[in-house]
C-alpha cells in the first residue's frame, strides 16, 4: 500500500523553528518528486514547497510565502521527506501534508498540526 | 502565478441531484488540470487527473471536463458520503496552485 504518514508537528513560538518528517513506505520513493502542502485553519490549500529527484539533481523550489525560511531535504536512502521551518510566522499556523507529486498529487499523508503562538 | 477561481463557493444539494464546479484559471492551462476532494480531518484525495482522468477507485459518477481556461467538476447523483470541499489544481506551470475550494453539504 503507497502510504505517506508525516510527524513533527506541534506549538512553536514565533521565530522559532521545527522540523516535519514524512515516511514514505509502498512505492519508490527516490523515483518521484515530493512536496509540501498546508492548510490554514479555515482556508484552502496552499503548495510551499518540491523536491526534485536525483534524475532532476535533487533541486528544490518554494512558494514566495516560505522562501528563504524554510528548506526541503529528502534522504532516499530512508524514503524520506522533511521540512525544515526557521523563523515561523503566526501565518505558518497550518496542518502540513506531504505529498507525491509530479503531474498531480497523489497520495497525501495525513497531515500534521504546527501552531505558531506565543 | 496563475491563479485558479472555483464556483461556487459552497452549495447544498439533495442526494440524488447533479452537482456542478467550475474552476477558472486566470491563463490558459491547456489540460493540467486536476481536482481533490477533501474531507474533514482526512487527507485530500486525487478524484480527477488531466482535466477527465478518472482516478482508480473513485466512483464514476465524478467526471471532468473542459479546457484551457474553464473547467468543470461533475458529480452525477449525489451521494451522502460526498461530503466534502472540492479543489481544483493547475499543473501547468510552476508554482502549483489551487482554486479557493467549493464546500459541498448535502441538504
Amino acid at each position: 500500500e503507497v502510504q505517506l504518514v508525516e510527524s513533527g508537528g506541534g506549538l512553536v513560538q514565533p521565530g522559532g523553528s521545527l522540523r516535519l518528517s514524512c515516511a514514505a513506505s509502498g512505492f519508490t520513493f527516490s523515483d518521484h518528486y515530493m512536496d509540501w502542502v498546508r492548510q490554514a485553519p479555515g482556508k484552502g490549500l496552499e503548495w510551499v514547497g518540491r523536491a526534485r529527484n536525483r534524475a532532476n539533481s535533487y533541486t528544490t523550489e518554494y512558494a514566495a510565502s516560505v522562501k528563504g525560511r524554510f528548506s526541503i531535504s529528502r534522504d532516499d536512502s530512508k524514503n524520506s521527506l522533511s521540512l525544515l521551518m526557521n523563523s515561523l510566522k503566526t501565518e505558518d499556523t497550518a496542518v502540513y501534508y506531504c505529498a507525491r507529486a509530479g503531474g498531480w498529487f497523489d497520495p497525501w499523508g495525513q497531515g500534521t498540526l504546527v501552531t505558531v503562538s506565543s | 502565478d496563475i491563479q485558479m477561481t472555483q464556483s461556487p463557493s459552497s452549495l447544498s444539494a439533495s442526494v440524488g441531484d447533479r452537482v456542478t464546479i467550475t474552476c477558472r484559471a486566470s491563463q490558459s492551462i491547456s489540460k493540467y488540470l486536476n481536482w481533490y476532494q477533501h474531507k474533514s480531518g482526512k487527507a485530500p484525495k486525487l478524484l480527477i487527473y488531466v482535466v477527465s482522468s478518472l482516478q482508480s477507485g473513485v466512483p464514476p459518477r465524478f467526471s471532468g471536463s473542459g479546457s484551457g481556461t474553464e473547467f468543470t467538476l461533475t458529480i452525477s447523483s449525489l451521494q451522502t458520503e460526498d461530503l466534502a470541499t472540492y479543489y481544483c489544481q493547475q499543473s501547468d506551470s510552476m508554482p502549483p496552485t489551487f482554486g479557493g475550494g467549493t464546500k459541498v453539504e448535502i441538504k
